[in-house]
């Protein structure tokens, strides 16, 4: 079965355009998260699905972050206008509600110029 | 709100030695979840191991075992007869058992850990 898959891996842009990460979580899973690691902060909560429901979007930092669940098997993460300060790998995961262990995709790294 | 620290932002051990990485939480729950996750250079997240609050027991995984200490909110990680192929990040991390809701995880913010040959 595959695994979380996200694209892109790697993505570099110039400050002002927009960005879209893209995430398709493992079937069956009705829980997806996405998560942004930095060197400062960690790995940081942005927002999490139930059932293609956003429940949880507090750690979106502003509101250039949006994040959309159209169906199960999509999700995606976009930031207009991008910043310098939003360099970071952002990671999508999923898990099937209250199991309790998220998979990870292999990440996005944003480098923006 | 929930807190995990972990307070060794780098760790170094020989091959073949074993080598412990600390943890330590703040909850006022009595339910919950801690896990271990492995974050090598390939930057993929993959999980090592998880306990339950509830059991007392340490949980195992093959060379991998915590030492849970539930009243001290202490969840170590240790590693017998470290190999290369574990060097990477590992970061602890925190569940919520309180809300049907919740699988979201508190992350600590990470040891690094060296293996030499």
């Amino acid at each position: 079965d595959a695994g979380v898959i996200q694209s892109p891996r790697h993505e570099v842009t110039e400050m002002g355009q927009e960005v879209t990460l893209r995430c398709k979580p493992i079937s069956g899973h009705n829980s997806l998260f996405w998560y942004r690691q930095t060197m400062m902060r960690g790995l940081e909560l942005l927002i999490y699905f139930n059932n293609n429901v956003p429940i949880d979007d507090s750690g979106m930092p502003e509101d250039r972050f949006s994040a959309k669940m159209p169906n199960a098997s999509f999700s995606t993460l976009k930031i207009q206008p991008s910043e310098p300060r939003d360099s970071a790998v952002y990671f999508c995961a999923s898990s099937k509600l209250r199991t309790g262990e998220l998979f990870f995709g292999e990440g996005s790294r944003l480098t923006v110029l | 709100a929930q807190t995990v620290t972990q307070s060794q932002p780098e760790m170094s051990v020989q091959e073949a030695e074993t080598v412990t990485l600390s943890c330590t939480y703040d909850t006022s729950e009595s339910d919950y979840y801690l896990f271990w996750y492995k974050q090598p250079p390939s930057r993929q997240m993959i999980l090592v191991i998880r306990q339950e609050a509830y059991k007392q027991q340490n949980a195992t995984e093959n060379r991998f075992s915590v030492n849970f200490q539930k009243a001290a909110k202490s969840f170590s990680l240790k590693i017998s007869d470290s190999q290369l192929g574990d060097a990477a990040m590992y970061f602890c991390a925190y569940r919520s058992e309180g809300s049907y809701n919740t699988d979201k995880l508190i992350f600590g913010t990470g040891t690094r850990l060296q293996v030499f040959p």
